[in-house]
């Protein structure tokens, strides 16, 4: 079974500071992880993705998270909020492939961040 | 290149009427994906379809849910007798073969269902 846990429902930064959404999962097997953003009346976006390769991952829109296995966290960070990234952010867990089964995400509750002029 | 598409995006329905909703995935991704979002559950698996393999229902919360995909590729998700409590965003995702270093899921832009 897998779950994810995203603290903080709302999280509020000023324009240019330092972004931190923080994601924590459990799962019984290793796990591929996922950060979507969705943006009001829209699908989710992908931002990043982690599949067993490097722990620390790039995304688009300068976002990066870092795996850490010993935490099970997969915290989402940007240097420098802007504006256009209010939106809710949403960590998602699913099985690394293993010949058989389902790869369906778990999401967390999602996050909406506001970004303060 | 088109992404996934969904239709109807909107559709207000009549409570113990049934509803069809439609996904497009992206041409040549082999598994397809239905999720639904709520105010009060988040987003939610429903179903799984990956090529000829036999379906994962076993997020379908009743048995007035189902879903089929022809032809591996455009999937249909039918509710039957719809209750207020089916009201959500239905999303579609579609991926490669999740064994690939490629592999994410690509989301349409939902289907917001409202039962009256």
């Amino acid at each position: 079974a897998q779950s994810v846990t995203q603290l903080g429902s709302h999280v509020s930064v000023s324009e240019g500071a330092l972004v931190l959404l923080r994601c924590n999962y459990s799962s019984s097997v290793p796990p591929y992880l996922f950060w979507y953003v969705q943006y009001p009346n829209q699908g989710l976006q992908l931002l990043l993705k982690y599949t067993s390769a490097a722990t620390l991952v790039k995304g688009i829109n300068d976002f990066e998270a870092e795996f850490k296995k010993s935490e099970t966290s997969f915290h989402l960070t940007k240097p420098s909020a802007h504006m256009s990234d209010a939106a809710e952010y949403f960590c998602a867990v699913s099985p690394q492939y293993s010949g058989a089964g389902s790869y369906q995400l778990t999401f967390g509750k999602g996050t909406k961040l506001s970004v303060i002029p | 290149g088109a992404g996934v598409s969904q239709s109807p995006s909107n559709k207000v329905t009549e409570k113990g009427k049934d509803v069809e909703l439609r996904c497009d995935p992206i041409s040549g991704h082999t598994a397809l994906y239905w999720y639904r979002q709520s105010l009060g559950q988040g987003l939610e698996f429903l179903i799984y379809f990956q090529g000829n393999s036999a379906p994962d229902k076993s997020g379908l919360p009743s048995d007035r849910f189902s879903a089929e995909r022809t032809g591996g590729s455009v999937s249909t998700l039918t509710i039957q007798r719809t209750q207020q409590e089916d009201s959500a965003v239905y999303l579609c995702a579609s991926s490669l073969d999740p064994s690939g270093s490629s592999y994410e899921q690509y989301f349409g832009p939902g289907t917001r269902l409202t039962v009256t």
